[in-house]
């Protein structure tokens, strides 16, 4: 079946600027995390999702970043007054349980964003 | 502060022998450990994983490692194949709290090439 898919696969933007990344899971899989991965740097815990309970917000950077998923799906990160440390690839992940340690997590391309 | 540190930005090894990619973590809490291998414009793919509870665990050329008391671990691969060329994340988890995302905790990663 279909992987992950996230969207725009590049996005170049100018400073100031908001951007909206979006994730596409699959289908069933209630998990949902965001992870971003600096240059030379590991991914970087993000925000998650589960079902309809409040998301997990402990890894976001700033009050700049937000994260919504909508009807337990389709979920979309956005950046607000982009700074060029915003600059990274941003990559979404999808698990079909959650709290179990053998739940795998599959990810998505990845979108590379660019802050000039 | 790191918590997973991948020492070894690159490793190269010829064709046939084998590779040993390593990992070391500072996070006591981290129960659970795995292989992630990236290939360029895609997201990370799972690839093997091991449990505190366990020392090694194998499949087919991949063999983890897993040393506890000097927080440690390795990843084997055995014969290398020039496919195998790739990053290898290694990630580690901890138990969370009920029902909360066991957020992966990433190193920065090793490029390994296989030669031919």
């Amino acid at each position: 079946g279909a992987g992950v898919s996230q969207s725009p696969s590049n996005k170049v933007t100018e400073k100031g600027k908001d951007v909206e990344l979006r994730c596409d899971p699959i289908s069933g899989h209630t998990a949902l995390y965001w992870y971003r991965q600096s240059l030379g740097q590991g991914l970087e815990f993000l925000i998650y999702f589960q079902g309809n309970s409040a998301p997990d917000k402990s890894g976001l950077p700033s009050d700049r970043f937000s994260a919504e998923r909508t009807g337990g799906s389709v979920s979309t990160l956005t950046i607000q007054r982009t700074q060029q440390e915003d600059s990274a690839v941003y990559l979404c992940a999808s698990s079909a349980r959650t709290g179990t340690a053998t739940d795998t997590q599959y990810f998505g391309p990845g979108t590379r964003l660019t802050v000039l | 502060d790191q918590q997973v540190k991948q020492n070894s930005p690159s490793l190269s090894v010829q064709e046939g022998r084998i590779s040993i990619l390593n990992c070391d973590y500072t996070n006591s809490m981290f129960d659970y450990f795995l292989w992630y291998k990236k290939y360029p414009a895609e997201g990370p793919t799972f690839l093997i994983s091991i449990s505190s509870i366990k020392d090694k665990n194998e499949d087919g050329r991949f063999t983890v490692f897993l040393n506890k008391s000097a927080k440690h671990l390795s990843l084997h691969i055995v014969p290398s194949q020039p496919g195998d060329s790739a990053v290898y994340f290694c990630a580690a988890s901890e138990r969370g709290r009920f029902g909360s995302a066991r957020q992966l905790t990433f190193g920065s990663g090793t490029q390994l090439t296989v030669l031919p």
